[in-house]
């Protein structure tokens, strides 16, 4: 167990509807970052929040948003899904503003139908 | 752009050999690499890591080299064992990043 939480873990929906993803840092960890792992593909980088604040920012779609709240907690949201969005979306975090050696959730798997 | 490759989608070992997994990078501005093992519905674990200044790294049965003037990594696991069996996942970040830049991943199989 990482210690990072993510909800829901699967989620189905379909094409041009719009979700959230939720994630939990460990305790402690001040930054949290989203990865997008589509099929057969490596883990896309897509955007950091360290404390509140949108630290980097990867390949994000303007659909896409997210943020992290007071509590450190993160949303991610997608918004007029495509069929190409369906993929694994991961959260990782650290205590301090580099992600190396972040600890990752287990993911949420996103379907688009 | 695919600044991290690993060229080798599935590799597959017999139990007590020897598993080597390869990973080329481009962009010469990353200074730490780092390997992450994904099993099936379970997030990257991180494994082992290792910074631009060395050129080789030891844990257990897990060892990560670098080659800089090829751009290359390499982690050796010795002796594989069957829990080995998973993806393995090639990092890398620069200096000052906020992100990490993965490969493709390449699938391990230990057999009995």
């Amino acid at each position: 167990d990482s210690g990072v939480t993510q909800t829901p873990k699967h989620l189905i929906t379909a094409t041009g509807q719009r979700v959230t993803l939720r994630c939990s840092p460990r305790s402690g960890d001040l930054s949290v970052y989203w990865y997008q792992q589509s099929l057969d593909q490596g883990l896309q980088f897509l955007i950091q929040y360290y404390n509140g604040e949108e630290r980097a920012k990867g390949n994000i779609l303007e659909r896409f948003s997210a943020q992290q709240f007071p509590d450190l907690h993160s949303e991610l949201n997608l918004s007029s899904l495509e069929l190409g969005d369906s993929a694994l979306y991961f959260c990782a975090s650290s205590v301090v503003g580099t992600s190396t050696e972040a600890f990752f959730g287990q993911g949420t798997r996103l379907t688009v139908v | 752009d695919q600044q991290v490759k690993q060229n080798s989608p599935s590799l597959s070992v017999q139990e007590g050999r020897i598993s080597i997994l390869n990973c080329d990078y481009t962009n010469s501005m990353f200074d730490y690499f780092l390997w992450y093992k994904k099993y099936p519905a379970e997030g990257p674990t991180f494994l082992i890591s290792i910074s631009s200044i060395k050129d080789k790294n030891e844990d257990g049965r897990f060892t990560v080299f670098l080659n800089k003037s090829a751009k290359h990594l390499s982690l050796h696991i010795v002796p594989s064992q069957p829990g080995d069996s998973a993806v393995y996942f090639c990092a890398a970040s620069a200096a000052g990043a906020q992100k990490l830049v993965f490969g493709q991943g390449t699938r391990l199989t230990i057999n009995p």
